[in-house]
């Protein structure tokens, strides 16, 4: 069984780029999630990708955006980048969209916006 | 709003004493709460979680207490080893939603000394 997996693992780029992440589900998970986790911070929810459509969302600005493909990997982009984007971003998948199922969490990809 | 506010944000025992992490949170209607480990250079790793409709729930040396009259929820961790040290989140989550969305508390960091 293949664990959650991101990539790229590191990433640099300046104030207004535009970039995207990448994320593949474990086998027989339908559902990713996205989170932000700042330093020294707990991890925030940006949203939720269920059966390819959006599952909810946190209060993040609609400069992130995501998409869920058929093999149920997942993106996450991010337009527009300001310096506070840098962080690392999660991603988990879960067998379902609801919120009793574990999630599992991938390595994660660590963005800093010069 | 939603909030989960954890307690303490550092915590530093001897090898073999125990460790006591506490968590509040603020939506009433949360009912899912798990607990995780993050090393460095890792996603989280689910350790334990509790439902609503139980009061306590223990896997060897962890173990998860809820009081939901008080909305408090706290992890126990007996004879700790060093290689229990790591940032520990609690999280909340209403399980009567269909979205997987969790709530972290800010994360304690534990150091074990040998």
């Amino acid at each position: 069984e293949t664990g959650v997996t991101q990539s790229p693992t590191h990433l640099i780029k300046t104030r207004g780029q535009q970039v995207t992440l990448r994320c593949s589900s474990q086998s027989g998970h339908n559902t990713v999630s996205w989170y932000q986790q700042a330093l020294g911070q707990g991890p925030q929810f940006i949203f939720q990708y269920y059966r390819e459509e959006e599952n909810g969302r946190g209060n993040f600005p609609p400069r992130f955006s995501g998409l869920q493909f058929p093999n149920y990997s997942s993106e996450l982009n991010v337009n527009a980048l300001e310096l506070d984007d840098s962080a690392l971003y999660l991603c988990a998948s879960s067998l379902d969209g609801r919120s009793y199922n574990e999630q599992f969490f991938g390595p994660g990809t660590r963005l800093t916006v010069l | 709003g939603e909030n989960v506010e954890q307690h303490p944000s550092t915590l530093s025992v001897q090898e073999g004493d125990s460790a006591v992490i506490k968590c509040t949170y603020s939506d009433s209607a949360s009912n899912y709460f798990p607990w995780y480990k993050q090393e460095l250079g890792k996603g989280p790793q689910l350790i334990i979680d509790i439902r609503s409709n139980v009061g306590e729930k223990k896997d060897q040396r962890i173990a998860v207490t809820l009081n939901k009259t008080a909305k408090h929820f706290s992890l126990h961790i007996t004879e700790t080893q060093p290689e229990d040290s790591a940032v520990y989140f609690c999280a909340a989550s209403r399980g009567s939603s269909n979205t997987g969305k969790l709530i972290f508390g800010q994360g304690t960091t534990l150091q074990v000394k040998p």
